[in-house]
């Protein structure tokens, strides 16, 4: 029972350089999230989704593009990194189980933008 | 819009004695509250949740957290401290836009239990 996972864990990007963070959830959630965790900032949500082909801005939503193409599949893009984007980035998913409010996170991935 | 305030950056315990994370919050309606925590190069795991009833709420490993409306506060507590409590815990709250839900976090708390 993997519930949440990401891929991959850690990535080291030159600036201006592309990348897609996968998030696979298999525990059938229609909500899924993408935060970024920053020290002293908590976390704050760039892209969410409420279903397969639907997604919406976050709070921090610049530079980032997502994709929900399949309902297990969440995924967040870069199409050209900076510096400002070193953070580590964290999937959840909500689904109907336990009132449809406990929120099931991934390990994270650590990004850092040279 | 929805808000949580963690007013402590670190707290420090020793092994054994009562802990308090503190946490107060923003809302408008009936608040739908939680506590995560966050293990070194982990993701944040659920601990408990308060959505209406009994203002005590008891959660994972031994955590409770009270509700307290006229405080505006939600605070963590765990009667007995351990070494292994030691990580980053997240108060959030739920907030609703355009009926869908999503979670906003505080800044976070790091608890350091010391032996």
């Amino acid at each position: 029972n993997a519930g949440v996972t990401q891929t991959p864990k850690f990535r080291v990007l030159k600036t201006g350089q592309s990348m897609t963070l996968l998030c696979a959830q298999d525990m059938n959630h229609e909500y899924m999230y993408w935060y970024r965790q920053d020290p002293g900032m908590g976390l704050r949500l760039i892209h969410y989704s409420v279903g397969e082909g639907t997604t919406a801005k976050g709070e921090v939503p610049d530079g980032y593009n997502v994709s929900r193409l399949k309902k297990q599949n969440f995924l967040l893009g870069l199409e050209s990194a900076a510096p400002s984007q070193t953070s580590v980035y964290f999937c959840a998913s909500v689904g109907p189980s336990a009132g449809g409010t406990e929120a099931f996170f991934g390990q994270g991935t650590r990004l850092t933008v040279v | 819009a929805q808000s949580v305030a963690q007013p402590e950056d670190q707290v420090n315990v020793a092994e054994g004695n009562p802990l308090t994370v503190k946490c107060t919050y923003s809302v408008s309606g009936n608040p739908y509250l939680f506590w995560y925590v966050q293990y070194p190069n982990r993701g944040l795991q659920f601990l408990l949740k308060y959505i209406t009833g009994d203002n005590l709420v008891k959660g994972s490993y031994g955590f409770e957290a009270e509700f307290n409306k006229s405080q505006t506060s939600f605070h963590l507590k765990k009667p007995s401290a351990l070494v292994s409590d030691s990580a980053l815990y997240f108060c959030a709250v739920r907030d609703m836009i355009a009926g869908f839900q999503k979670l906003v976090f505080g800044t976070g708390t790091r608890l350091l239990v010391s032996p």
